[in-house]
């Protein structure tokens, strides 16, 4: 399974955009790149997930270069309430053990007003 | 839509009960579901992975006899620990997945062994 390299912590304020950069250096061909928001005493909450190019949802924005190596989840315009942990991940989308994710250390995205 | 439900939230047992953890999709059929545990300021750790009508495959160093992963239905796993000790201890979190689609997860279930 690719391993993800992402900061450990970053700082930001209300109303800012922010980016959170993931390093996916040795991603597979049939990987896919999913992120994950985690508040403290609950499960991880789907953010987004994709292959390649960009992919934008109601709450963010995924940028992926042609590479695939990297990845820059965008949370435009961030709120308190957008304090939390957020997971990149690498993963096959397939059935069974080919799906499983294993997870890193996470960004700690702290939202100050 | 993609909502998976756990029970209990939380519990809080003495020392060598078994407790058993529910883990269903609502609104989708998971064929398959994933097991983790979580410790207070850290990741989560995969632990297993099960597929309906088999059985689970555990991460290394995860005891198979000790976490008993039942996947009976498209819609529910069960995680049993047996005989739980205080260093079992922790916060188990499920997953459940439909082919080619993404993994959504349950809200946690908290575990306290006194």
């Amino acid at each position: 399974l690719a391993k993800t390299t992402q900061p450990i912590s970053m700082d930001s304020y209300e109303g800012q955009e922010v980016n959170i950069t993931c390093s996916h250096n040795n991603i597979a061909t049939n990987d896919y790149i999913t992120w994950y928001q985690q508040f403290p005493s609950q499960g991880p909450r789907f953010i987004i997930q994709g292959y390649k190019t960009k992919v934008t949802n109601e709450v963010a924005s995924l940028f992926i270069p042609a590479d695939r190596k990297s990845s820059t989840l965008s949370l435009p315009r961030v709120s308190l309430s957008d304090t939390a942990v957020y997971y990149c991940l690498v993963g096959d989308r397939g059935s069974g053990n080919t799906g499983k994710l294993i997870f890193g250390q996470g960004t700690t995205l702290q939202v100050k007003p | 839509g993609a909502v998976v439900s756990q029970h209990p939230s939380w519990v809080i047992c003495k020392s060598g009960t078994s407790v058993k953890i529910e883990c269903r999709s609502l609104d989708f059929q998971a064929t398959t579901m994933f097991w983790y545990r979580q410790f207070p300021k850290q990741s989560l750790m995969l632990m297993a992975t099960s597929n309906e009508g088999s059985k689970a495959t555990y991460e290394q160093g995860v005891e198979k006899d000790k976490f008993l992963i039942n996947h009976a239905s498209l819609t529910l796993s069960t995680l049993t620990v047996t005989s739980a000790h205080p260093e079992d201890s922790s916060f188990y979190i499920c997953s459940a997945a439909e082919p080619h689609q993404p993994q959504h997860f349950g809200d946690g279930t908290r575990l306290s062994i006194l």
